[in-house]
C-alpha cells in the first residue's frame, strides 16, 4: 500500500506479557516515528529513527519500552511487562526526510487488563 | 520550553457555518515548523498543513484557511462552510530545524462536531 501501516491493529494483553507493534512506513521514507496517543490526549512522542540508527529515545517511558528498526524500513516497538499505565494507542509515522510532513498510521491501540 | 496550546476543547457548529480553531505555541527557537492534523473517528491522523517560521504568508486551499501570526505566536485554522464530514478532532503541532530530532509536539486537540 501507499500509506503508513501498522499491526496488529488492536491488542489486549494481560499485566506482565511482553507486546510487539509493528509499523511499515512509506517505502523511501528515512525517518519513522512512534508516539502514544493516551484517550483524550494529543500524541506524545517516544522515539525517532534515521534509517536503522535511532538517534531519539528520549520520550520512551521506562526501560520496558524499546524500538528496533535494524534494516532501516520495517520497524518494532516492543513493551515488556505491560501494566495497565500503558494502554493507549501507538501510532507510527514516516517522513521522507527531516523537516517534513509525517504521515501517521492508523495506529494499535493496546488494552492491559 | 516547547508547548503548543489549544484552548478550545470542544466545538460544535451548525453544517455551512464557518469556525476557526485556535493554536497558540511557545518556542525560544528561530526556526521552526507548525502543523495541523485532522483525526477522524477512524483514527489515523491526517496531515492538513505545515509552515515554516520564515513564512508568514496566509494560506488558502478551498475551505481551510489557515493564519500564522508570529507576533502573537498563533497559527489558526479557519474552515468556511463546514460541512458534516469536517468533524474530527484537530489537532494542531510545533517541530524543529534540527539534525537527529524532528518530532512533533502536539497541542490536546479541538474536538469539532459540525451538526447537520
Amino acid at each position: 500500500g501507499a500509506g503508513v501501516s501498522q499491526s496488529p491493529r488492536y491488542k489486549v494483553a494481560k499485566r506482565g506479557q511482553d507486546v510487539a507493534l509493528r509499523c511499515d512506513p512509506i517505502s523511501g521514507h528515512v525517518s519513522l516515528f512512534w508516539y502514544q496517543q493516551a484517550l483524550g490526549q494529543g500524541p506524545e512522542f517516544l522515539t525517532y529513527f534515521q534509517n536503522e540508527a535511532q538517534l531519539d529515545k528520549s520520550g520512551l517511558p521506562s526501560d520496558r519500552f524499546f524500538a528496533e528498526r535494524p534494516e532501516g524500513s520495517v520497524s518494532t516497538l516492543k513493551i515488556q511487562r505491560t501494566q495497565q499505565e500503558d494502554s493507549a494507542v501507538y501510532l507510527c509515522a514516516s517522513s521522507l526526510r527531516i523537516g517534513n510532513e509525517q504521515f501517521f498510521g492508523p495506529g494499535t491501540r493496546l488494552t492491559v487488563l | 520550553a516547547q508547548k503548543v496550546t489549544q484552548a478550545q476543547t470542544e466545538i460544535s457548529v451548525v453544517e455551512k457555518e464557518d469556525v476557526t480553531l485556535d493554536c497558540v505555541y511557545e518556542t525560544r527557537d528561530t526556526t521552526y515548523y507548525l502543523f495541523w492534523y485532522k483525526q477522524p473517528p477512524s483514527g489515523e491522523l491526517v496531515f492538513l498543513i505545515r509552515r515554516n517560521s520564515f513564512d508568514e504568508q496566509n494560506e488558502i486551499s478551498g475551505r481551510y484557511s489557515w493564519n500564522f501570526q508570529k507576533s502573537t505566536s498563533s497559527f489558526n485554522f479557519t474552515i468556511t462552510a463546514s460541512q458534516v464530514v469536517d468533524s474530527a478532532v484537530y489537532f494542531c503541532a510545533l517541530s524543529f530545524d534540527q539534525t537527529g530530532a524532528n518530532n512533533l509536539f502536539f497541542g490536546t486537540g479541538t474536538r469539532l462536531t459540525v451538526i447537520p
